[in-house]
């Protein structure tokens, strides 16, 4: 399976202040997926990152609080925007390689607002 | 609306034995179905996934049972390792390949 690397790996951060998390896959994969895990719950999707256009995100999840990118087939990058307590999570990308089921997971970026 | 839910936080079990992980779901529209493993600090590993129309996968000691009848399907463990010992998701699967996880059960397996 890719091999999918994610900075930074955690990071302790200011409220009101952003920060961007990169995803990069060692090949090219057909989606790019990012989660959130917040302390002590499950995983939650939080938007498909699509290559070359708009991110589709879920209920819940605006686009001006987590403007995505994907400018090619193995990158991607996540922001989470003005931050506040409420962010602390772990963020996770996730990618599915060609007619694959299974997606597959980036160790997560540790991610605490103080 | 929980959509998939795993009504057990954690499970204990020792070690040689059987491990059951349990999960439920509402959605009729799922067509797969998948286990990850997590250790703290990783990402979530792929285990072993279901077609809805299939009713049993197995891949080593691992299987996935699926009653579609009850939207009930369950992961057993056999034999269970000390190196086991993780969180489990169950996850179904959607159009557009979306994930809906569920809780997790953390899974001990004592030596």
């Amino acid at each position: 399976s890719a091999v999918i690397s994610q900075k930074p790996s955690r990071d302790i951060c200011q409220r009101g202040t952003s920060l961007t998390i990169q995803c990069q896959v060692d090949s090219q994969v057909t989606m790019m997926f990012w989660y959130r895990q917040q302390p002590g719950q499950s995983l939650t999707l939080i938007a498909t990152a699509n290559q070359g256009s708009e991110a589709t995100y879920e209920s819940g999840f605006v686009i001006d609080k987590f403007p995505i990118s994907r400018p090619n087939l193995t990158f991607s990058t996540l922001t989470v925007s003005n931050m506040s307590p409420e962010d602390s999570s772990i963020y996770l990308c996730s990618v599915v390689t060609g007619p694959a089921i299974a997606q597959h997971f980036g160790d997560g970026t540790r991610l605490s607002i103080l | 609306d929980q959509q998939v839910k795993q009504n057990s936080p954690s499970l204990s079990v020792q070690e040689g034995r059987i491990s059951i992980l349990n999960c439920d779901y509402t959605n009729s529209m799922f067509d797969y179905f998948l286990w990850y493993k997590k250790y703290p600090a990783e990402g979530p590993t792929f285990l072993i996934s279901i077609s809805s129309i299939k009713d049993k996968n197995e891949d080593g000691r691992f299987t996935v049972f699926l009653n579609k009848s009850a939207k009930h399907l369950s992961l057993h463990i056999v034999p269970s390792q000390p190196g086991d010992s993780a969180v489990y998701f169950c996850a179904a699967r959607k159009a557009g390949n979306m994930l809906t996880f569920g809780g997790g059960t953390r899974l001990m397996v004592k030596p």
